[in-house]
Formats: structure tokens, sequence, C-alpha cells
């Protein structure tokens, strides 16, 4: 069964620096989300994105934070000058063609650790 | 704006016991509903959605859900839980002419004792 993946697990980076998550949604889905939950708290939407440019995005997705899909299969969350309350399980998200409010299917996520 | 309450952070339960999962959302228009389940370890999985129709929706494992609109609820029920049901459950919704983002709740932890 096609899932979606994300890459790396867990990333450990220091304030100030630069973190790129990966994410390689299912291969004919065309709607990419990130989304994020800090510790003990809630899963929040941080943006969406579809043919190639940003549909929709939260208050968090500030300019700190960018998205790109490359090359057709990678989608890319980029964190430009990491803060401490970055820490937090970054999850993305994608679904297929056949309408925007279809399940999602989520990748295992990723761990961001900002020290 | 968009939100979901869930009400119990933390459900404890004997194997065979039954289950609700109470969740509510604050949204007066057309809304699609979901419920999600992370099992320990694991990513988001889809356990059961309501887009329209019979207002009562199976998913799978047994979960059921019924989405009553005068009281803006969509609760989660099992009757007869499993220890490898333990996980944690997460209702969702998304509607107002989004792109499709869903609002979460912050989640109900279930443990099932054996």
């Amino acid at each position: 069964e096609p899932e979606v993946t994300q890459t790396p697990s867990h990333q450990v980076t220091q304030m100030g620096q630069e973190v790129i998550l990966r994410c390689v949604p299912i291969s004919n889905h065309l709607y990419f989300y990130w989304y994020r939950q800090i510790l003990g708290q809630k899963v929040e939407f941080l943006v969406s994105f579809y043919n190639n440019e940003i549909s929709e995005k939260s208050e968090i997705f500030d300019d700190q934070f960018s998205v790109e899909r490359p090359d057709g299969s990678n989608f890319t969350l980029k964190i430009r000058s990491t803060k401490l309350e970055d820490s937090a399980m970054y999850f993305c998200a994608s679904h297929g063609p056949s309408g925007k409010h279809n399940e999602q299917f989520f990748g295992p996520g990723t761990r961001l650790t900002v020290l | 704006a968009q939100s979901v309450s869930q009400h119990n952070h933390h459900v404890i339960l004997s194997e065979a016991a039954s289950l609700e999962l109470g969740c509510n959302y604050s949204y007066g228009g057309t809304v699609n509903l979901f419920w999600y389940v992370q099992y320990p370890g694991q990513h988001l999985q889809l356990l059961l959605k309501y887009f329209s129709g019979d207002p009562l929706v199976k998913g799978i494992k047994g979960f059921e859900a019924e989405f009553i609109k005068s009281k803006f609820s969509f609760n989660l029920r099992k009757p007869s839980v499993q220890w490898s049901d333990t996980a944690e459950y997460f209702c969702a919704v998304t509607g107002g002419g989004s792109q499709g983002n869903l609002i979460f709740g912050k989640g109900t932890k279930l443990s099932v004792k054996p």
C-alpha cells in the first residue's frame, strides 16, 4: 500500500540554524500539507500546497517558513532560522485528485528538536 | 474561526467495555468530519469520515460515529474495546471554504487494560 514518507525521523539543530524537512507524498496525489504538533498540544495546520503554489497557510506559517516541491516527488518544509518554540513533530500529508476534502494520508512525522 | 473540542484528555477502560469519545466543533456551515487514530509509534490513520448522507458512519476496526448537526457533535463509539485499541484519537473538521486543511481537536488518549 502506498504511503507518505518523511525524512529524517528526528532532527536536532541549534537555534538560528536552517532546517529542511523532507516528505515524499503518495505518487498520484495532488494536494500536500504540513502540520505540526508541539508536545502535549493539538495538531496544527501550517500550510497547504496545490498546483505548485501555496493555497492556504495559517498564522504560524510566517516568513521563517517556506515550502517547495523541487522535483515533482519531494515536498519540503524549510525553517530559515529556527527558534526554540519550533521544536515539535512535523507531519506531512497528502491526498488525491478527487477533491480537496478527501482523506489525507499522513507521514510518520519528523521530530524537530531546537536547542 | 473553526475549532474542535475533545472533552476527554485520557480515558482508561477495561477490555470489552464500551467506548464513547466526545467531539464538538464550532462552525455553522457545511463541514466534513473525521476521526483519526495514532497508535503508539505510528502515524495518523483515518478511522472514519462524514461528508454527507447517513449521519451514522462506520469505520474500520468496529468504530462508528454519529453526526448530530443540532449539537455540533461527532462522537466516536465502539461497543467493545480491545487492548489493541490503545491509542490517541483525534477528531478533525474541514469546511468553510478552506482548501481542505484539517482543524484538529487536542486528542483523547485511550488506554485499554487487558
